[in-house]
C-alpha cells in the first residue's frame, strides 16, 4: 500500500504567486483532511471532506485558501496569492469509512516556503 | 472536544519503558482517548485509542483510569526510533465533530 501521497514535497515561491498542493489519499478511504503545521500554532486542521464533499472549512485562514476534491483519489489545496506567513508544512490525511475508529493516515507533508 | 494536558517533554533510557501521562479531566462519556506521534519531519502516526478499558497493540499499551480523567501511554521497550512528539487527543468517535484537535504534545527523547 503506497499510503497517502503528497506533492510536491518542497515548494519555494515568492510572495504573490499561486501555490497548489496535491494529495492522493489511500484507495478506499472516504474522508480527507488538510492540516497546516507551524512552530507557533502547531498542527491545525484547515478543511476536511467526506465522500468528496467539503464538510468543515472553518479552519481555512482566509479567502486566499481554497481546497477541492474533484474525485475520491485526488485533492488540491490552493493558496492565491501566497504570503510569507503561509510558510509551513502542509499535511494531508485520509481515513477509511465506517467503524468507530478515527484512525487518520497522514502523508509526508509539503514544506512550503514563501519568500 | 475535551482538552488534554501533557508534560512538554520527557526523557527515557533506551530499552526501558516510557510512560507518557495525559490528563483529560473534562472528558465526556462518549469521548475516546487517541494517541498519535510525530517523528521529526514526518506526518503524525496513529498509535492506539480506547474508551474505558485498557488497550494494547503491537506499538503500545494504553491505560485509562477508572474515572477516565487521565490516561498513560506505555511504550514497553523504548528505542531510539521512538523519539518523537506524542499527542493525546480526546474526541467523539461517532456523531460529533470529525476534528482531531492536536495540542502541543509531549516531546519524548529516548537516550542511548
Amino acid at each position: 500500500d503506497a499510503g497517502v501521497i503528497q506533492s510536491p514535497r518542497h515548494e519555494v515561491t515568492e510572495m504573490g504567486q499561486e501555490v497548489t498542493l496535491r494529495c492522493k489519499p489511500i484507495s478506499g478511504h472516504n474522508s480527507l483532511f488538510w492540516y497546516r503545521q507551524t512552530m507557533m500554532r502547531g498542527l491545525e486542521l484547515l478543511i476536511y471532506f467526506n465522500n468528496n464533499v467539503p464538510i468543515d472549512d472553518s479552519g481555512m485562514p482566509e479567502d486566499r485558501f481554497s481546497a477541492k476534491m474533484p474525485n475520491a483519489s485526488f485533492s488540491t489545496l490552493k493558496i492565491q496569492p501566497s504570503e510569507p506567513r503561509d510558510s509551513a508544512v502542509y499535511f494531508c490525511a485520509s481515513r477509511p469509512s465506517g467503524g468507530s475508529s478515527d484512525t487518520q493516515y497522514f502523508g509526508p507533508g509539503t514544506r512550503l516556503t514563501v519568500l | 472536544d475535551a482538552k488534554t494536558t501533557q508534560p512538554p517533554s520527557m526523557d527515557c533510557a533506551e530499552g526501558r519503558a516510557a510512560n507518557l501521562p495525559c490528563n483529560h479531566s473534562t472528558i465526556s462519556g462518549n469521548e475516546y482517548v487517541y494517541w498519535y506521534r510525530q517523528i521529526h519531519s514526518q506526518g503524525p502516526q496513529y498509535i492506539i485509542h480506547g474508551l474505558k478499558n485498557n488497550e494494547t497493540n503491537e506499538m503500545a499499551s494504553l491505560i485509562i483510569t477508572e474515572d477516565r480523567k487521565s490516561s498513560t501511554l506505555i511504550l514497553p521497550h523504548a528505542t531510539l526510533r521512538d523519539t518523537a512528539v506524542y499527542y493525546c487527543i480526546v474526541r467523539v468517535a461517532q456523531g460529533g465533530s470529525e476534528k482531531l484537535v492536536f495540542g502541543k504534545g509531549t516531546k519524548l527523547t529516548v537516550n542511548p
